[in-house]
């Protein structure tokens, strides 16, 4: 089975609305983190935001929100009033456990597109 | 502070070729990490790296070696290139395992093999 499945391959929103970007995991490791990583046309990869399996609240980096359910295995990231610039690939990733090195299990992606 | 820096950006190989990438950090992060990104997926672990000295492999290592002698160094070798390794490598580095502690990530090496 998949450990991180993002359904979205691709999706377009308008300028200043916002997007929600899905991400379901699976695993039975109670402590994990979950990850979101924005991968622009240029090639980097670059982090956007956490959250931790213990973590009561969901996370928010400005723009950036994690809708974390638990229950439901999934981290959907939401960007609130879409810029061009947000237009890139968007990666979620897992990191199960806490004894080990932090690898990362990445989903395969979703492309967003911002119009005017 | 340059962060993760992996060179070269682009490569060429033959069939057979062998090859290092190299990758350094200025952070002192103890964990470093080789990825590869093929078209249109995300990206898989290779090998990581716990400390200088220790490595181990990730998903994928099958045609790749590592060596970590130093903090800031974590290289990556291909030995005999196969057109199945054309894809973009990452290298990344963390300061720990646990929390929100991310992965800072390099700027990739597009390697084709042909």
């Amino acid at each position: 089975a998949q450990k991180i499945t993002q359904t979205q391959p691709g999706m377009f929103v308008q300028e200043k609305e916002a997007v929600t970007l899905d991400c379901t995991y699976d695993t039975s490791d109670p402590s994990y983190g979950l990850f979101w990583y924005k991968q622009p046309s240029s090639g980097e990869m670059i982090f956007l935001i956490y959250q931790g399996s213990y973590d009561q609240q969901n996370a928010t980096e400005g723009r950036y929100s994690l809708n974390f359910q638990k229950a439901r295995k999934s981290a959907n990231l939401v960007i609130s009033a879409s810029q061009l610039g947000d237009s890139a690939m968007y990666f979620c990733a897992m990191r199960e456990g806490g004894g080990t090195a932090s690898k990362l299990t990445f989903g395969t992606g979703t492309r967003l597109q911002v119009t005017l | 502070n340059a962060g993760v820096t992996q060179t070269p950006k682009f490569r060429i190989l033959k069939i057979g070729q062998s090859m290092t990438l190299q990758c350094t950090q200025d952070m002192n992060h103890n964990y470093m990490y080789w990825y590869r990104q093929d078209p249109g997926m995300g990206l898989k672990l290779i090998y990581y790296s716990v400390g200088a000295g220790i490595t181990d492999k990730g998903e994928v290592p099958n045609g790749y070696n590592v060596s970590r002698s130093t903090t800031e160094d974590f290289p990556l070798r291909l030995e005999l290139a196969a057109p199945s390794q054309t894809s973009v490598y990452f290298c990344a580095s963390s300061y720990g395992i646990s929390g929100r502690h991310e992965q800072y990530f390099g700027p990739g090496t597009r390697l084709t093999v042909t």
